[in-house]
């Protein structure tokens, strides 16, 4: 079993609705939470970055974590075309080098 | 504040030849890490280095790959013997301090292809 997994896609939607991504994970260390994303051949972009479970917003962007059920999305509300990207999930812990566990990412794509 | 930077951008090498790929943290920041992302693959952690230290390197390949990152100068991610399995994009991240509150910020990868 894979410590991040991350609904594949691709997932194609009409500009203007709302986008759900998800993330499971197995490892409860895991206490910090991002959503990065990335651009065809580009480097990954913070997007959110959460601490603990709740949510968090910035934007027409919502992160939530749900450290019970090890769950993770993320929300984007009036999608736009600009939107389309690879959304990557990633995870840490307190203890060690705190590297970055990723999701295989997610390919968005939204349709005018 | 300009971001993290990577060079070259776009790498190749024949099989059998060294690549060295160099990255330059941002400006206050002395935490550095090295992430390869195979074709069609996730990001994987390969290792973390403070200024003359290696930190973690439990995802670096055991052989041909070696890390530095120098008191002066840019950090080095050096692949010895390159072999066509190791074509994929390398990012590098910094962050200012070590710690949950200090997220990680990439630069725009480095691309080698190996023929």
């Amino acid at each position: 079993q894979k410590e991040v997994e991350q609904d594949p896609g691709p997932l194609s939607v009409p500009e203007g609705a709302i986008v759900s991504l998800n993330c499971t994970y197995s490892n409860s260390a895991f206490q910090y939470f991002m959503w990065y994303r990335q651009y065809s051949r580009k480097g990954p972009e913070l997007l959110m970055y959460t601490y603990s479970s709740g949510n968090k917003e910035d934007g027409r962007f919502t992160a939530q974590v749900d450290k019970s059920s090890k769950y993770i999305s993320l929300f984007i509300r009036d999608s736009q075309p600009s939107d389309s990207a690879t959304y990557l999930c990633a995870m840490s812990a307190p203890q060690g080098a705190q590297k970055l566990v990723f999701g295989h990412g997610t390919r968005l794509t939204i349709n005018p | 504040n300009a971001g993290v930077m990577q060079n070259p951008r776009h790498l190749v090498r024949r099989r059998g030849q060294e690549a060295r790929l160099r990255c330059s943290p941002m400006k206050g920041h002395s935490h550095v890490y090295w992430y390869r992302q195979l074709p069609e693959e996730g990001l994987k952690f390969m290792v973390y280095l403070q200024k003359e230290n290696i930190i973690d390197e439990s995802g670096m390949p055991k052989e041909r790959f070696s890390a530095e990152f120098p008191k002066e100068g840019p950090s080095i991610l050096r692949i010895q013997q390159v072999v066509r399995g190791d074509s994929a994009a390398y990012f590098c991240a910094s962050s200012p301090r070590q710690g949950g509150t200090d997220t990680q910020y990439f630069g725009p990868g480095t691309r080698l292809t190996v023929l």
